[in-house]
């Protein structure tokens, strides 16, 4: 079975400018995340969809970060204009839900360095 | 709201020690509490969960105990390996939610 893909797996950008990573989650799982994770800290929830609808983006930076799951598929989380603040790690999970169920399945993340 | 408090790393353990990796919690609810781990290189993965009060999850050796009267859920393992190198987060995931909180990990270093 496949994994949840992200991609790039790295990407240098200057402030102001901007960026997008692509996941691609597994298979049949209808539930889709994007999480933060700063150096040192726990990953951190952006926004959760359920199919292409969105469920939770309270903590998601909604002045420079948007993020869309056309299809109910693969998503895009986009940041724009970047802030040196901005540097972490972007992992994308994937569920096949149930409350509570809290297996998630990780990508290996993309990692964001803005100068 | 929700949060997740662990033990500061690196842990630095010899082949074959005992490991304890400890976690508290704090909920408005009756969380269901998870162990991710991420090896080097790789994504997290989950390690083990418990649902309810005194469910012990477990998964390759290792061990944790949901204790309501203390919040707590500490990861032990009796013999660690140097494959056991990883950073391990403590989640908790609250009623009527899918999502995670997260702690904010333990890297844990094993020496032959």
């Amino acid at each position: 079975e496949a994994g949840v893909a992200q991609s790039p797996r790295y990407k240098i950008i200057e402030k102001r400018q901007s960026v997008a990573f692509w996941c691609n989650p597994i298979s049949g799982h209808a539930t889709l995340y994007w999480y933060q994770q700063i150096l040192g800290q726990g990953p951190k929830l952006l926004i959760q969809f359920q199919n292409n609808g969105v469920v939770d983006d309270s903590q998601l930076p909604k002045d420079r970060f948007s993020a869309e799951r056309l299809k109910g598929v693969d998503s895009t989380l986009k940041i724009q204009p970047a802030k040196l603040e901005d540097s972490a790690v972007y992992l994308c999970a994937s569920s096949a839900g149930g409350v509570g169920s809290g297996e998630l399945f990780f990508g290996e993340g993309s990692r964001l360095t803005v100068l | 709201g929700d949060s997740v408090t662990q033990m500061e790393g690196p842990v630095t353990l010899s082949e074959e020690a005992f490991l304890t990796i400890n976690c508290t919690y704090t909920a408005t609810g009756y969380p269901s509490l998870f162990w991710y781990v991420q090896y080097p290189g790789e994504g997290l993965q989950l390690l083990l969960k418990a649902t309810k009060a005194d469910d012990k999850g477990s998964n390759k050796g290792f061990e944790a105990t949901y204790r309501k009267e203390t919040t707590s859920f500490h990861l032990e393992k009796g013999s660690v390996q140097v494959s056991d190198s990883a950073v391990y987060f403590c989640a908790l995931s609250d009623l009527g939610y899918s999502t995670l909180t997260f702690g904010k990990g333990t890297m844990l270093l094993v020496s032959p």
